[in-house]
């Protein structure tokens, strides 16, 4: 079972306003993902870390997301300024170092976040 | 352009019958491909998974069939119990790295007892 925890599970906020979530990666995993799963079951990767350092990240979280993955600290994704259509559920993953291997993501329980 | 398609969206099966999920793929590049159960309020689980140099992989009840050629898979799930019921998620990898899965929209799976 994943250790994956994310924090809060529901998030309620007003257009405009900032939407913060966390997570904390599965002990020992460097390397961690956030996605964003929509209300069609869509997936859309947002941004990964390898410890502290960002390694993809689309080109929306350039606006108005910003994530980061501080050290002895959890990881966040924020919002700044929240509009309807980033009502979602936030999922926050996590995996050991890929290399040249395939390694598995462990998924936490994520972030409902709605809009109004 | 939605690089992982899955069919059907939603199926029903009674207790007991083998329950077919089908997925296909754009990218010949894949070669990963994971499937995740997903259960109402949690996050996807990976449940069983194939590289492409193979054409099949089984764990219990559940077996990946792969045709790397016609580029599609499927999840077949034998003796379905009530307990399976979930949504199922079938995701794409082109190569080792870090990089983000390509998921597939899903199949909602009801096993009725």
């Amino acid at each position: 079972n994943s250790k994956v925890i994310q924090t809060p599970r529901y998030l309620v906020k007003g257009q405009g306003q900032k939407a913060k979530m966390r997570c904390i990666p599965e002990k020992g995993h460097p390397v961690v993902f956030w996605y964003q799963q929509n209300k069609n079951n869509e997936f859309k990767f947002l941004i990964n870390f390898q410890n502290q350092e960002v390694l993809q990240q689309i080109d929306m979280t350039e606006k108005r997301f910003s994530a980061e993955c501080p050290s002895n600290s959890p990881c966040s994704l924020e919002i700044q300024s929240s509009e309807a259509g980033d009502s979602a559920l936030y999922l926050c993953a996590s995996s050991l170092d890929w290399g040249e291997n395939y390694a598995e993501q462990f998924f936490g329980p994520g972030t409902r976040l709605t809009v109004l | 352009q939605q690089q992982v398609r899955q069919s059907p969206q939603s199926l029903t099966v009674w207790e007991g019958e083998t329950a077919i999920l089908n997925c296909s793929y754009e990218n010949s590049a894949f070669d990963y491909f994971p499937w995740y159960q997903q259960f109402p309020g949690e996050g996807p689980a990976l449940l069983i998974s194939i590289l492409s140099v193979s054409n099949k992989k089984e764990d219990g009840r559940f077996t990946i069939f792969f045709n790397k050629r016609e580029k599609k898979l499927s999840l077949h799930i034998a003796d379905s119990q009530p307990g399976d019921s979930a949504t199922y998620f079938c995701a794409g990898l082109p190569r080792p790295g870090y990089q983000n899965f390509y998921f597939g929209k899903g199949t909602s799976l009801t096993v009725i007892p």
